[in-house]
């Protein structure tokens, strides 16, 4: 069965700071990769898909990388600020129309 | 706003209740998803409906039923609850197949006593 892992499960960083957020899988057998954010009480939303032929993707200050051969992916955000505090979650699909999901970073981003 | 939308958004309920969950999507999407989130735990997908009909049943206990009468509309129906089964509850919806991506509605925040 697929596992999902992130690390750090938490991470507090001044604002302005780049920062990477780590996630690995132990299957590579993937359709893709999937990063979301949620807020405390919210449901999820997508910040990037990465299709498993794909290396990395990017939306504005964010970017994801895949290595679906080592089972990994970061996602990278620059210059980050207050509104960027969410917990962070990767999600992988595989067959059947699964996604498994990895337990979450809580980055909180001091102003 | 995503595009999908559970309602209710929060929900208390005795344990020898029955309620229902709804969620509901007009992107045109054909796969829906019932996942739970605990505190501490990763998301766990309890059943997917693809084309209306149920292809995954994540070993779910029977007091959750799900519903999908067309691929807009899923419920999950509820009934003699247990105070453990407090948690998020989470549907989403992609199109079928290998490249798409899933969208989550807001959840349903179910607090059972």
């Amino acid at each position: 069965k697929q596992e999902v892992t992130q690390i750090p499960a938490a991470l507090s960083v001044p604002e302005g700071e780049n920062l990477v957020l780590n996630c690995s899988f132990t299957d590579s057998a993937i359709y893709n990769l999937q990063w979301f954010r949620q807020d405390p009480g919210k449901g999820l939303t997508s910040l990037l898909l990465i299709q498993s032929s794909q290396r990395e993707q990017t939306s504005g200050r964010l970017n994801a990388s895949l290595d679906k051969s080592s089972g990994r992916s970061t996602l990278y955000i620059a210059a980050s600020q207050p509104g960027d505090s969410a917990t962070y979650l990767c999600a992988v699909k595989v067959s059947g129309n699964q996604f498994y999901f990895g337990t979450g970073t809580s980055l909180t981003v001091i102003p | 706003e995503t595009g999908v939308t559970q309602t209710p958004r929060h929900l208390v309920m005795g344990m020898t209740n029955k309620k229902s969950l709804k969620c509901e999507q007009h992107l045109g999407h054909n796969a829906m998803y019932w996942y739970k989130q605990s505190a501490k735990k990763p998301l766990e997908l309890m059943f997917v409906y693809n084309f209306k009909e149920q292809t995954e049943n994540n070993s779910v206990p029977s007091r959750f039923s799900p519903e999908c009468p067309n691929s807009s509309h899923l419920f999950l129906h509820l009934h003699t609850l247990q105070p453990e089964d407090s948690a998020l509850y989470l549907c989403a919806s992609s199109l079928p197949g290998t490249l798409t991506e899933a969208f989550f509605g807001q959840g349903t925040r179910l607090t059972v006593v």
